[in-house]
């Protein structure tokens, strides 16, 4: 399909393990944002890319939370020693650039559920 | 500070009747664009519509309108004609110059057969 991608789609491990969550965009959209939900509440952002521009990460909650973007396409969101509070829905969503793109929305993936025990 | 506001975290309409879904946002910026997301049960994020700072016009998407009132800074998402597939959480978000999303804590709305 055409749309936004995200792997795996369900994830459990153990405290204090590393997690890598995976997101393909849509092809030519070249921002691509990542998202953190819990259980019934709004979207925290995380971090942002836009084209070949240094990331905007002020969402990271903490060092243990890192994302790379490699050629322009695929993120990979990696959470080091994960924590319990980091279980949540992970949303990975891209866009066309700029303002310019006019109702140009972000389309998202079906999201990756993290459970840390 | 809270860029993008929504009041209400739980609406109930019946079925069949209008409702109207509260948003408030905060800029300086003169560009912004304005979205509104439909979350099902099921936790896809789905578009519904969109309205840019400078249009004349309110957004209209099939049943779904957007009341904007630039001056009052407010976004308000106008649903006609409610269907019980409308039950969702919405989400209101706006968009600024530098790509950057931001996102409302949501309204849970449930339609009333």
């Amino acid at each position: 399909g055409a749309g936004v991608s995200q792997s795996p789609s369900n994830k459990v491990t153990e405290k204090g393990k590393d997690v890598e969550l995976r997101c393909d965009p849509i092809s030519g959209h070249t921002a691509l944002y990542w998202y953190r939900q819990s259980l019934g509440q709004g979207l925290e952002f995380l971090i942002y890319f836009q084209g070949n521009s240094a990331p905007d990460k002020s969402g990271l909650p903490s060092d243990r939370f890192s994302a790379e973007r490699t050629g322009g396409s695929v993120s990979t969101l990696t959470i080091q020693r994960t924590q319990q509070e980091d279980s949540a829905v992970y949303l990975c969503a891209s866009s066309l650039a700029g303002l310019t793109s006019g109702r140009s929305t972000q389309y998202f993936g079906p999201g990756t559920r993290l459970t840390v025990l | 500070a809270q860029k993008i506001t929504q009041t209400q975290p739980g609406m109930f309409v019946q079925e069949k009747e209008a409702v109207t879904l509260d948003c408030t946002y905060d800029t300086s910026d003169p560009s912004y664009g304005l979205f509104w997301y439909k979350q099902p049960s099921s936790g896809e994020m789905i578009f519904l519509i969109y309205q840019g700072s400078y249009d004349q016009q309110n957004a209209t998407e099939g049943r779904y309108s957007l009341n904007f009132q630039k001056a009052r800074k407010s976004a308000n998402l106008v649903i006609s004609a409610s269907q019980l597939g409308d039950s969702a959480m919405y989400f209101c978000a706006m968009r600024l110059t530098g790509n950057q999303f931001y996102f409302g804590t949501g309204t849970s709305l449930t339609v009333i057969p």
